[in-house]
């Protein structure tokens, strides 16, 4: 069974950069047809798509938050991790990593880690 | 304001049927599957519907998904207190290159 966790600092100062890690376990984050990915759930808010990588390193980004995303695989750790740089009180969110699986019939999110919230604030 | 559009809340009686509908455009729903995802706070977000209208295994089939243009629904059957949650629509976007999602429905069982 997969399965996914999120883990991080629950509170970032402004300015500063948000760093997360997902760590996989039951799967190979280097190997299979799948993308990696982070959604965030701001409070009172629906879910928002950060970006994904595939299995071979390459990435793909939601372009809101290009400029300040960067998602990376350790596959000595079978990690997947997340840096947002420059946070604000809007970066504010509980964070997700899902497997997007690759099929036939679309592409989908299965599983889901339980999320992190993140705060940024002084 | 998210891409795709839900009702805030929706309710039924045990037993009851109720609908959640999830609207977007041609650049979203309109080109691309439609997936349902089922949300109890504080909890992994689990796969409901996929492509459409397929479930995956272990998912009842008192769920059921459709989509006709840019639109989309949600059905459940014989509504049971354990529904109770948020659901939320998603869909990969080709204009934005992205997937969106919708802005979810909190449903309540009465």
């Amino acid at each position: 069974q997969v399965q996914l966790q999120e883990s991080g600092p629950g509170l970032v100062t402004p300015s500063q950069t948000l760093s997360l890690t997902c760590t996989v376990s039951g799967d190979s984050v280097s190997t299979g047809t799948y993308y990696w990915t982070w959604i965030r759930q701001p409070a009172r808010k629906g879910l928002e798509w950060i970006g994904r990588i595939y299995t071979s390193g390459t990435t793909y980004y939601s372009p809101s938050l290009r400029s300040r995303a960067t998602i990376s695989i350790d596959n000595s750790k079978n990690e997947v991790s997340l840096r947002l740089t420059s946070v604000t009180a809007a970066d504010t969110a509980v964070y997700y990593c899902a497997r997007e699986v690759w099929g036939q019939l679309g592409n989908w999110f299965d599983p889901w880690g339980q999320g992190t919230l993140v705060t940024v604030s002084s | 304001q998210s891409v795709l559009s839900q009702p805030p809340s929706a309710s039924g009686t045990p037993g009851q049927r109720v609908i959640i509908s999830c609207s977007g455009s041609s650049s979203n729903i309109g080109t691309s599957y439609l997936y349902w995802y089922q949300h109890l706070p504080g909890t992994a977000p689990k796969l409901l519907i996929y492509a459409n209208n397929q479930r995956p295994s272990g998912v009842p089939d008192r769920f059921s998904g459709f989509k006709s243009g840019t639109s989309a629904s949600l059905a459940i059957s014989g509504l049971r207190s354990e529904d109770e949650c948020d659901y939320y629509c998603a869909a990969w976007d080709k204009g934005l290159g992205g997937w969106v999602f919708g802005g979810g429905t909190k449903l309540t069982v009465l």
